[in-house]
């Protein structure tokens, strides 16, 4: 079946330090995929989004590498602050069909001063 | 400009109640949704309308039923409410109808508590 894990742990580092977030799946072909954040008792929020044929994608302090062949994600904040503090979500979608995305559960970030 | 508004915020009901659950944007999206998030698990797909006039099933439509009554409104029916119903509901609107590359705006959510 269809399947996208993201760590359940949360990650925790410290402020000024690169975090690195994970998103694997398994059984998809996705043509996109999108990184959003979500604060506690808010919806999620937008932050980038990657495409099959691009290998990396930045954004001020925003890195998203996609690599089709490991089936895998990578998230990075760089110089992370405390504010960077949240949740972080990857989501699919396939290419052809409506805008349909299927969420991983998240992997919740604190960043320490 | 709001955005993606939900109402209400809060809502207990006991079981076999039902409620309505309002989704309004005002972006001039085509595309509207309804997800589920319970803890531990991604946002879930209820139902999702691609454009004014159509509905579809997502993944978890069972006990639910939508109604897209223009295109700035959204609604999603709880006809006869389930514990298992007991969830946070996000609606989200996008500006494509297709492929998945387009961003999805979120409104803030209804926290839902069926005893």
């Amino acid at each position: 079946s269809q399947k996208i894990e993201q760590n359940s742990e949360a990650l925790n580092i410290q402020e000024g330090k690169t975090a690195t977030l994970t998103c694997n799946y398994t059984n998809y072909s996705p043509a996109y995929l999108q990184w959003y954040r979500q604060d506690p008792g808010r919806g999620p929020v937008f932050l980038l989004l990657i495409r099959e044929n691009e290998k990396e994608k930045r954004k001020e302090r925003l890195k998203v590498t996609f690599d089709t062949t490991l089936k895998q994600s990578l998230f990075h904040i760089t110089a992370s602050q405390p504010a960077d503090s949240a949740t972080y979500l990857c989501a699919l979608a396939t290419s052809g069909g409506y805008n349909k995305l299927i969420f991983g559960a998240g992997t919740r970030l604190a960043v320490h001063p | 400009n709001a955005g993606v508004t939900q109402t209400p915020k809060f809502q207990v009901l006991k079981t076999g109640q039902s409620m309505t659950l309002q989704c309004a944007q005002d972006m001039n999206h085509n595309s509207m949704y309804w997800y589920r998030q319970d803890p531990g698990m991604g946002l879930r797909l209820i139902y999702y309308s691609a454009s004014e006039g159509t509905t579809d099933k997502g993944e978890v439509p069972n006990g639910y039923n939508v109604s897209r009554l223009n295109k700035r409104e959204f609604s999603l029916r709880l006809e006869s409410a389930a514990p298992s119903q007991t969830s946070v509901y996000f609606c989200a609107s996008s500006t494509g109808t297709r492929g998945g590359d387009n961003e999805q705006f979120f409104g803030p959510g209804t926290r839902l508590t069926v005893l």
